[in-house]
């Protein structure tokens, strides 16, 4: 079973509409990572979070850390065609190095 | 800018073959790792490097090894592909701490035949 859950699997909204995706672990996680990931290419990093309760913003992206540590949600706002990719969450949950990725949610966004 | 590069994008081999995919990081991170991303079952760590010449495996070491011979190059070596090791390999790297985000290259995507 996967440790860290993604939901949804996939996504198609249109242009404009906000969304959210979740990522949900039954551990507590020192570290909570946001990453996009283009079609057959590397992931770009977009957030961290560290601290229960934790939010931040880049652009129409907001991410946030629940208090327990143990599931975050990536909401945007007026969705672009620009977003559209394959969003994963990565986590640390050991206090190391190692990190664990979720399957990730494919976003798509029709013009 | 932050920058790893990966030595391809793409790379056919056959079964047997001796495989080296290469990964240089010009942030002067300590720590560089090597996963595979497979449909349905996400990324997986092979091996990580937490400095030079210093490797720890990861879930999924078998059939792969690694060397790190300078800080900024980090190498994974397939020493006798197999169809089951076709898949998309993703290298990245780390500051010092164990919290610092991980900054990814673009991906080697490998077919073995």
């Amino acid at each position: 079973s996967q440790e860290l859950e993604q939901s949804p699997q996939s996504l198609i909204v249109q242009e404009g509409k906000n969304l959210t995706i979740n990522c949900t672990s039954s551990k507590t996680l020192y570290g909570l990572y946001w990453y996009k990931q283009k079609y057959g290419e590397g992931l770009i990093f977009l957030m961290m979070l560290q601290k229960g309760g934790e939010e931040k913003s880049h652009e129409k992206i907001t991410a946030k850390l629940d208090e327990k540590k143990q599931q975050s949600s990536l909401h945007i706002t007026a969705s672009q065609p620009s977003h559209a990719g394959i969003y994963l969450c990565g986590a640390d949950i050991t206090g190391t190095y190692k990190y664990i990725f979720g399957t990730g949610t494919r976003l798509k966004v029709l013009a | 800018d932050v920058k790893v590069t990966q030595s391809s994008r793409y790379l056919v081999k056959r079964t047997g073959e001796k495989v080296f995919l290469e990964c240089v990081q010009d942030m002067d991170h300590e720590n560089m790792f090597w996963y595979r991303q497979d449909p349905g079952l996400g990324l997986r760590l092979i091996y990580f490097s937490y400095d030079v010449k210093m490797k720890e495996k990861g879930d999924i070491p078998e059939g792969y090894s690694v060397s790190r011979e300078k800080k900024e190059r980090f190498s994974l070596i397939l020493e006798s592909a197999s169809t089951n090791q076709t898949s998309m390999y993703l290298c990245a790297s780390s500051g010092g701490r164990p919290w610092d985000e991980q900054y990814f290259g673009p991906g080697t995507r490998l077919t073995v035949t």
